[in-house]
């Protein structure tokens, strides 16, 4: 158990829906990190918080959204689902003391997404 | 940007030492490289992490060459419960904006064989 908690285990939506999928980072982490892992694309990086700020960006489309509140708990807000967003989404947490790249990243169970 | 690429599968017997390598050429001067394992329907989990030459912990070693272009992961004596996806992780900073972005490898599918 890495510490890392992610809600739901679990979402099934329809096309054109929208979802917002939870995280909770490990006690004393700042940084928050969303991933999307799907069979094509493998391990995307989408966005990073630190404290509430955005401190980087992958490849998230404009129908995406974050933001990590005061209590460093973090909501990924998917809209407009399209059947390729099917997915697993991965939150991961870290203490981000130095700069980008030299942090552990410490990843939840995950979110499976199911649009149909 | 920066591309990792890493062998897709390998198998090895139980009690092998395993050397798993992965490519990345556009490495920024400051970026660390670190690799994770993961299980069918779980979160990836951190292995190891290391900047330059070698690091070793107890689970793993990893070695990085001088050019930083490249690093290989290794696993002494691996077992049944090694069989898993293996990803090596780095960073890549958009000179451009100053941005950061995060890339994982392609992945290395290990199967360990009894």
């Amino acid at each position: 158990d890495s510490g890392v908690t992610q809600t739901p285990k679990h979402l099934i939506t329809a096309t054109g829906q929208r979802v917002t999928l939870r995280c909770s980072p490990r006690s004393g982490d700042l940084s928050v990190y969303w991933y999307q892992q799907s069979l094509d694309q493998g391990l995307q990086f989408l966005i990073q918080y630190y404290n509430g700020e955005e401190r980087a960006k992958g490849n998230i489309l404009e129908r995406f959204s974050a933001q990590q509140f005061p209590d460093l708990h973090s909501e990924l807000n998917l809209s407009s689902l399209e059947l390729g967003d099917s997915a697993l989404y991965f939150c991961a947490s870290s203490v981000i003391a130095g700069a980008p790249g030299t942090d552990t990243q410490y990843f939840g169970p995950g979110t499976r997404l199911t649009v149909l | 940007l920066a591309k990792t690429t890493q062998p897709i599968s390998m198998d090895s017997y139980e009690g092998q030492e395993v050397n798993i390598t992965c490519s990345h050429n556009n490495i920024a001067t400051n970026d660390y490289i670190t690799w994770y394992q993961q299980f069918p329907s779980q979160g990836p989990r951190f292995i190891i992490q290391g900047y330059k030459t070698k690091v070793t912990n107890e689970v793993a070693s990893l070695f990085i060459p001088a050019d930083r272009k490249s690093s290989t992961l290794s696993l002494p004596r691996v077992s049944l419960s090694d069989t898993a996806v293996y990803y090596c992780l780095v960073g890549d900073l958009q000179q451009d904006s100053g941005t950061y972005k995060y890339i994982f490898g392609t992945g290395t599918r290990l199967k360990v064989l009894a």
